[in-house]
């Protein structure tokens, strides 16, 4: 089985300054990674997703993700947030056949002007 | 091309009665999920489904019943609902997200009380 650990609950940030949101993952097999963004009282919207390739991955709205093999992370990051990137924040693994998600307990980014 | 709908969007429920939520999506989508999300605990997957027909378990399914009869469509039903199922619950389809451009796209979610 796989679980996902994200290290802050909730990440207060000036706007334009850079943001780091911390993903851990532990898994027996490889796994594909995924960030997810929550609106208040809307669905979850994909950011970005890590399958193969490069570890660097670039998402929607500025933000991109690097998959760390060895230190089992896939930590997000935007260099400049704005007041709009207020939202939760929430890191996911899955298997190779997308059968099963396991999602992070979430972060709150709480961008202030 | 409403993408993914859910019915009902809240609902309250007394202990032991039963209901069902009712998933659609337009998008021929194979997969299908349903999740529910509590407050610090992020998403959990209740069941899922690979294709019309057929569904498993997923992280959380006790108390929990779903079906598959048509590709568009997911139901989960709660026979007989009890307060720890007070959650608010979210459906989503994807393609088998295999490629950079595949999503899993979400519903806006059924707020479900039940006392």
């Amino acid at each position: 089985a796989q679980s996902v650990t994200q290290l802050d609950s909730q990440v207060p940030v000036f706007e334009e300054a850079p943001v780091e949101l911390r993903c851990n993952y532990s898994s027996s097999v490889s796994v594909y990674l995924f960030w997810y963004v929550q609106y208040p009282n809307q669905g979850l919207q994909l950011l970005l997703k890590y399958l193969s390739g490069s570890t660097l991955v670039k998402g929607i709205n500025g933000f991109e993700a690097e998959f760390n093999k060895s230190q089992t992370s896939f930590h997000l990051r935007k260099p400049s947030v704005h007041i709009s990137d207020t939202a939760e924040y929430f890191c996911a693994v899955s298997s190779y056949n997308f059968n099963k998600f396991y999602f992070g307990s979430g972060t709150k980014l709480n961008v202030k002007p | 091309n409403a993408g993914v709908t859910q019915t009902p969007k809240f609902r309250v429920l007394k202990t032991g009665q039963s209901m069902t939520l009712l998933c659609a999506q337009d998008m021929n989508h194979e997969y299908m999920y349903w999740y529910r999300q509590d407050p610090g605990m992020g998403l959990r997957l209740i069941h899922y489904s690979v294709g019309e027909g057929t569904t498993a378990k997923g992280e959380v399914p006790d108390g929990y019943n779903v079906s598959r009869l048509k590709k568009q469509n997911f139901l989960l039903g709660l026979e007989s609902a009890a307060p720890s199922q007070t959650s608010v619950y979210f459906c989503a389809s994807s393609r088998r997200l295999a490629t950079s451009t595949d999503t899993q796209y979400f519903g806006p979610g059924t707020r479900l009380t039940v006392l």
